[in-house]
């Protein structure tokens, strides 16, 4: 099945720094999503983007499909952002989920 | 609108015993999906629905764990009989289609807690 790595695994921001997370797939997908699961371990759905940039607020994301990767941009973090970000994708086969291991973030006032 | 509904919130159980869990997915979506999630780590796909079809059962350990969904809306997950390695935070997610499309983004509940003792 297709593999997902995501870094880095932790990331330790001060308030109002910026940070870029990586999402790296071994093959073709036909759909990426990007998750926040916050402390409480509630997913929220932040992009669905299988290829091109979109972006909400604070947050944007770009997947390039071709090269296998996706980015989420995260600017003037607040403490709020603190949590696990997951990246998804489903594969063009099969149509299997699988997420990543995820890139804690912690955000210091 | 309602969210992904799932309960119970918490479960405490000891092992060699039966548990289940219960999942109401945003009205109208019509891909369901049960989700294994151990600490530290990403969430695990265990089976996914297609209306009442299950697609893709490939990761449910089938020996002990059994998964329905009548009449394609509702779903419950059952383990029996619960093994300690069990223990986990079983999530239910749900889409509007399964094609790859816009509307295939998927939507979480908030989970249910399950330690086995």
């Amino acid at each position: 099945g297709i593999q997902v790595e995501q870094s880095p695994p932790d990331l330790i921001l001060q308030e109002g720094a910026n940070s870029t997370l990586r999402c790296n797939f071994s093959d073709s997908v036909n759909n990426l999503q990007w998750f926040h699961q916050n402390p409480w371990g509630q997913l929220i759905n932040l992009f669905y983007i299988p290829s091109g940039t979109k972006q909400n607020g604070r947050l944007s994301a770009t997947t390039v499909a071709t090269e296998r990767y996706s980015l989420l941009y995260i600017s003037s973090s607040q403490t709020t952002d603190s949590g696990v970000y997951f990246c998804a994708v489903i594969g063009m086969d099969a149509g299997k989920s699988t997420f990543g291991d995820g890139t804690t973030l912690t955000v210091k006032p | 609108e309602a969210g992904v509904v799932q309960s119970p919130r918490y479960k405490i159980i000891e092992k060699k015993q039966p548990v289940a869990f219960w999942c109401n997915p945003i009205s109208g979506h019509n891909t369901l999906y049960w989700y294994r999630q151990n600490l530290g780590q990403g969430p695990e796909l265990l089976i996914r629905y297609e209306n009442e079809e299950a697609v893709d059962d490939s990761q449910l350990p089938k020996d002990r764990f059994s998964a329905e969904r009548l009449k394609g809306v509702d779903s419950t997950l059952k383990i029996q009989p619960a093994e300690l390695g069990d223990s986990a935070v079983y999530l239910c997610a749900s889409s509007l289609e399964g094609a790859g499309q816009n509307t295939d983004t998927q939507y979480f509940g908030p989970g249910t807690r399950l330690t086995v003792l």
